[in-house]
């Protein structure tokens, strides 16, 4: 059983089109994340919701617009996609957000061409 | 500000023990972790300390924290090459979202 899965793991597309990414976890957590990795392999947080409420929203462009229908689910929708947003996207929950341990999905790698 | 840094790259011969060392910002972070990440691969949860603790042992994994130098280490007893990967260490600062370090890359030679 897959604790937090994400959906797509590849997605090639074209410049300026817009795209989703999906993710689910069936841990029963309540704090869901979305972290950005680039080709350097440096890791950066951009949001989290808490029982799907919006409580953290880093610097961002705001093409990139989260989405938590309920507490299982955190999905990244991406408008007008420019090459730079070429990364591995990673969800990411943990049991609540007082820092408790976070467990990763398998990362969604976006090229754009 | 928040920063955690840890040396890019540790080359090791299979078999013997491997030391990533971890410095961070915050004191009040709850907990610490360290993460591996294979090549190609998502982030595995590896181990984490809480902050009350100077050791954690989880079978070849030791974990060492010294609050006061604000430095964290991770060592491999009997390093294997499946071992290899990208290490990361990363804090919350007090926060919700994991700070990382730039992650160490362990190479082990056979």
């Amino acid at each position: 059983d897959t604790a937090v899965s994400q959906t797509p793991k590849y997605l090639v597309t074209q410049m300026g089109n817009d795209k989703s990414i999906k993710c689910e976890q069936n841990l029963g957590h309540d704090t869901m994340y979305w972290y950005k990795q680039d080709s350097k392999k440096f890791l950066k947080i951009m949001f989290s919701y808490n029982n799907k409420e919006l409580i953290i929203n880093e610097t961002v462009p705001n093409r990139f617009s989260p989405k938590s229908p309920d507490k299982a689910h955190l999905n990244l929708h991406i408008n007008s996609l420019e090459l730079g947003d070429s990364a591995v996207y990673f969800c990411a929950s943990s049991q609540d957000n007082g820092g408790r341990p976070q467990h990763f999905g398998d990362g969604t790698r976006l090229s754009i061409l | 500000g928040e920063d955690v840094e840890q040396s890019l790259f540790l080359s090791v011969r299979e078999g013997d023990s491997s030391v990533i060392n971890c410095t961070y910002t915050d004191s009040s972070s709850t907990y610490l972790y360290w993460y591996k990440q294979e090549p190609g691969a998502g982030l595995q949860l590896l181990t984490y300390i809480f902050s009350n603790m100077d050791m954690k042992q989880d079978q070849r994994l030791t974990v060492l924290l010294n609050k006061k130098d604000k430095h964290l280490s991770l060592r491999i007893a009997d390093t294997q090459t499946g071992d290899s990967a990208i290490y990361f260490c990363a804090e919350t600062g007090g926060g919700t979202a994991l700070i990382f370090g730039k992650g160490t890359t362990l190479s082990v030679s056979s």
